[in-house]
């Protein structure tokens, strides 16, 4: 089975700051991967999707950005952080088709503070 | 605008209670509902996915209903214990939408008591 390794898992960081989380998986080949936000007390919010190496959909405008520089590895990056960045950054694998009954799997995890 | 509404915010119950969770949906066009179930500080795991032909799906303690004519679901957890004590997410897939597919509603966090 596939696993999900996000680092760091806490981060606290100062505004006008870089950032850089990163999202490494195991266990599969050529998956779809995902970038969500999860804002205190809000839906998560689908910020990037991967279907391939350099391949990267953007869902929302923002000043973040996002890399697949390899098939397993999904990076999730800022040149200068807003107070708004801050949140719970959640990587996860898409495994069959979502529109059916295809599985998404969660990372635990990064949490970033921005002060 | 998709949109997924959950209610309540946040429920406390005592171990060994039932209680029922809601979900309001207006996601269009409708392709699956899923219940996921997330600790604190971790990701969330899931829990069931329901089609639209599904009306009752369940998972151990876990009972999940679909009424798709009202745009309605529920999650029943029958005698709760304390690891029952997580936010309860509940998602739809739209069946058009190639990307963001997924709309997320904020949750139900359940708080189980000794």
């Amino acid at each position: 089975s596939q696993t999900i390794h996000q680092w760091p898992a806490t981060l606290v960081q100062p505004v006008g700051s870089p950032l850089s989380l990163e999202c490494t998986v195991e266990g599969t080949s050529n998956p779809n991967l995902y970038w969500y936000r999860q804002a205190a007390g809000r839906g998560l919010q689908l910020l990037f999707y991967s279907v391939g190496i350099g391949q990267i959909s953007s869902e929302v405008p923002q000043n973040l950005s996002a890399s697949r520089p390899q098939d397993r590895q999904f990076i999730l990056s800022s040149k200068k952080l807003l107070l708004s960045d801050s949140g719970f950054y959640l990587c996860a694998i898409g495994q069959g088709s979502l529109r059916n009954t295809g599985e998404l799997f969660f990372g635990e995890g990064s949490r970033l503070t921005v002060l | 605008k998709n949109q997924v509404e959950q209610s309540p915010q946040s429920l406390i119950i005592l171990e060994g209670k039932n209680c029922t969770l809601q979900c309001n949906y207006t996601v269009s066009p409708f392709s699956n509902l899923r219940w996921y179930k997330q600790d604190t500080g971790r990701g969330p795991v899931s829990l069931t996915i329901m089609t639209f032909s599904e009306n009752t799906k369940s998972n151990g303690r876990y009972t999940a209903t679909l009424d798709a004519d009202t745009k309605q679901s529920s999650l029943h957890i029958t005698a709760s214990q304390l690891s029952d004590s997580a936010s309860y997410i509940c998602v739809v897939s739209a069946a058009d939408n190639a990307g963001n597919m997924l709309t997320f509603g904020g949750g139900t966090r359940l708080m189980v008591k000794p």
